[in-house]
Formats: structure tokens, C-alpha cells, sequence
């Protein structure tokens, strides 16, 4: 089975736009989370989907923001770019909001 | 926010020795504990998890030892290879009711394996 998918790979945007990351999950999987990883440190918890539904979100400004379609893919939306919004943005999979989560290979973000 | 204390920051050890990380938590909700292992360049990849229902758990040359009184736990790499060089991420989860339903994670130990 394919893995979670993610795309673009690599992003390079100016600050002020806005942008517009995808994710698949693993076949079967109805939960997608979403983080942001800054060069040199763990994982952020940005969002968390189920069904469709935001089952929780993290510390993050209403510049950033989700969903989740009906095949249970999703996409995060990043408006008005700082530069402190390079980083890795990670999807992670799992059965549902309590299970295993299996990262995709991330967007590498770019802010100029 | 709660935090996940990660030590060391970084590791060297000898091919075929015991590699051990350690983690800290502070947020009593948790009660899922992974570890994950990220090459450059790549996603995060789920080694190992346990639950504080068992203090230990072993899959293979890993090992998550867990002591819940002291709301720590440690990664042990046994007969660790150079493969094995990596940075490894510990992380909790909330169970039902413990706040927002994201893993928080540690910051991080750079391993390396010298042949």
C-alpha cells in the first residue's frame, strides 16, 4: 500500500502570498494531522482532522488554516506569508484521531 | 504549553554499543508514547510506541523502558549500527478528554554510530 502522499515537495513563495499544501492519507485512514518543523526542531502540532472535522488545533495564528475532504485527503492553507513560516510542514495518517500516525516526506516551505 | 524534555541533544556511540535517549513529559493526560526516527531530508518515521499500562516494550534491537511515577521514558538501541545514525524524536498523546489531539514532541537527539 502507498504511504501518505504530500505535494508539492518543494515551495518557494514571497512573503505576503499565500499558499496551499496537500496531503493523502494511507488508504483506509480517515484522521490527517498536520505539522510544521522548523530546521533543527521537532515536530509543531498545527492540525488535526477526522471525518472531516477539526478535532484539534494547535498554537498557531488564524493565518493558517484546514480541511478535509469527503476521500478524507486535506489541505492546509497559509495566508499572508512571514518569513518565519519557512519550514517543513509534515502530514501525518492515522485510523482514527487516537491511533498510530505515519508521516508523509513533508512540503519543504520556502518564505522570501 | 506542556513540554516534552529530550536528552541529549546529541549522541555519538560506537558500532555494536547501546545508544539511550531519554524524555521527560509533564502533561499527566498523555498516555501514548512514540518514538521516531527522521533521516535528513524525510518525514518522520513511527519506531516503536508504548502505552503506561506496561513499563516496557522491546521490538527487535529497540527497547522503550517507561516509568510512569516519574513521568519519564528512554529509547535503547541495542547493538547500535551506523544505519542507525539518525535523529530520533520521542512524543506524547492526549487519551480522550486531555486537550488538543496532536502529538507534542521533544526536540530532538542527533545520533550518530561510529563504525
Amino acid at each position: 500500500d502507498a504511504g501518505v502522499t504530500q505535494s508539492p515537495t518543494h515551495l518557494i513563495k514571497t512573503r505576503g502570498q499565500q499558499v496551499t499544501l496537500r496531503c493523502s492519507p494511507i488508504s483506509g485512514h480517515k484522521s490527517v494531522s498536520w505539522y510544521q518543523q522548523v530546521l533543527g526542531q521537532g515536530p509543531q502540532f498545527i492540525f488535526q482532522y477526522y471525518e472531516k472535522e477539526e478535532r484539534g488545533r494547535g498554537n498557531f495564528p488564524d493565518r493558517f488554516s484546514a480541511r478535509q475532504f469527503p476521500n478524507y485527503s486535506s489541505e492546509l492553507n497559509v495566508n499572508a506569508l512571514l518569513l518565519g513560516d519557512s519550514a517543513l510542514y509534515l502530514c501525518a495518517s492515522s485510523l482514527t484521531f487516537k491511533n498510530e500516525q505515519y508521516f508523509g516526506p513533508g512540503t519543504r516551505l520556502t518564505v522570501t | 504549553q506542556q513540554q516534552v524534555k529530550q536528552s541529549p541533544q546529541s549522541l555519538i556511540v560506537q558500532k555494536g554499543g547501546i545508544s539511550i535517549i531519554n524524555c521527560a513529559y509533564e502533561n499527566t493526560a498523555f498516555d501514548y508514547f512514540p518514538w521516531y526516527q527522521q533521516f535528513p531530508g524525510k518525514g518522520p518515521a513511527l519506531l516503536i510506541a508504548i502505552r503506561p499500562d506496561v513499563s516496557e516494550k522491546k521490538e527487535g534491537r529497540f527497547t522503550i523502558s517507561f516509568n510512569k511515577s516519574a513521568k519519564q521514558f528512554s529509547l535503547h538501541i541495542m547493538d547500535s549500527q551506523p544505519g542507525d545514525s539518525a535523529t530520533y524524536f520521542c512524543a506524547g498523546l492526549p487519551g480522550s478528554g486531555g486537550g488538543a489531539d496532536g502529538l507534542t514532541f521533544g526536540k530532538g537527539t542527533h545520533l550518530i554510530i561510529q563504525p
